[in-house]
């Protein structure tokens, strides 16, 4: 049973900050998801991963399949990235496994 | 931009009701998944639906609940005597491929209050 472990729980930054949310796994994996969840509970997907990093405006995500660890960093932060990041892993078998979720708040 | 819809957005039922949660994924995406998120809590995996039959399933998933593709654009969760602890925000997803190989996009959710 795959264990996901999401660093830190809570984050407070200013506005313009660099931001990074750290993503840890227990098992190895066929692909990992990047999740926003807006404060009214929608969730919206943004980046599925098995190597490397992939960029999005001002979103970048890696993984390091060896240490089974991900990371999710935030360019020029902006109170709108205010939200929750939620890591989830896949193992193969359509059956996605969730972090608690990192809340982010960033304030102007 | 195409999007995943649920409904209804809001069910209060009494303890020992059946519910169905209809949701319409992406009409060309060929998998579909059910999550769930009690108030607080982390997203739950329920069920992932393929090629007209379930592909997996979670231990939450028990034979209270039930899913079904009723014609080409439906997708519904049925919990057939519901319990105070089925209380959760549910969410719909779909994708054209995998979770190995493809994002998931994901309805607004349908908050059921079981009384």
């Amino acid at each position: 049973k795959n264990e996901v472990e999401q660093s830190p729980q809570n984050l407070t930054a200013q506005e313009g900050e660099f931001i990074t949310i750290n993503c840890s796994y227990s098992v190895g994996i066929s692909a990992l998801h990047w999740l926003q969840q807006h404060p009214g509970g929608g969730i919206v997907s943004l980046f599925m991963l098995s190597s490397g990093k992939k960029k999005h405006g001002r979103l970048i995500a890696t993984i390091n399949i060896q240490e089974k660890h991900s990371s999710l960093h935030i360019t020029a932060s902006h109170p709108r990235d205010s939200a929750v990041y939620i890591c989830a892993v896949e193992g193969g078998s359509e059956k996605l496994v969730f972090g608690k979720g990192t809340k982010l708040t960033v304030n102007p | 931009e195409p999007e995943v819809t649920q409904t209804p957005s809001h069910q209060v039922t009494q303890m020992g009701q059946e519910v169905i949660l209809r949701c319409v994924p992406i009409s060309n995406h060929l998998y579909f998944y059910w999550y769930r998120q009690i108030l607080g809590q982390k997203v739950e995996f329920l069920v992932s639906f393929y090629n007209n039959e379930i592909s997996e399933k979670s231990e939450i998933f028990d034979d209270q609940f039930s899913v079904e593709r009723p014609d080409g654009s439906n997708f519904t969760l049925k919990i057939r005597s519901t319990k105070l602890e089925d209380s959760a925000m549910y969410f719909c997803a779909s994708s054209l491929e995998g979770a190995s190989t493809d994002t998931q996009y994901f309805g607004p959710g349908t908050r059921l209050t079981v009384l």
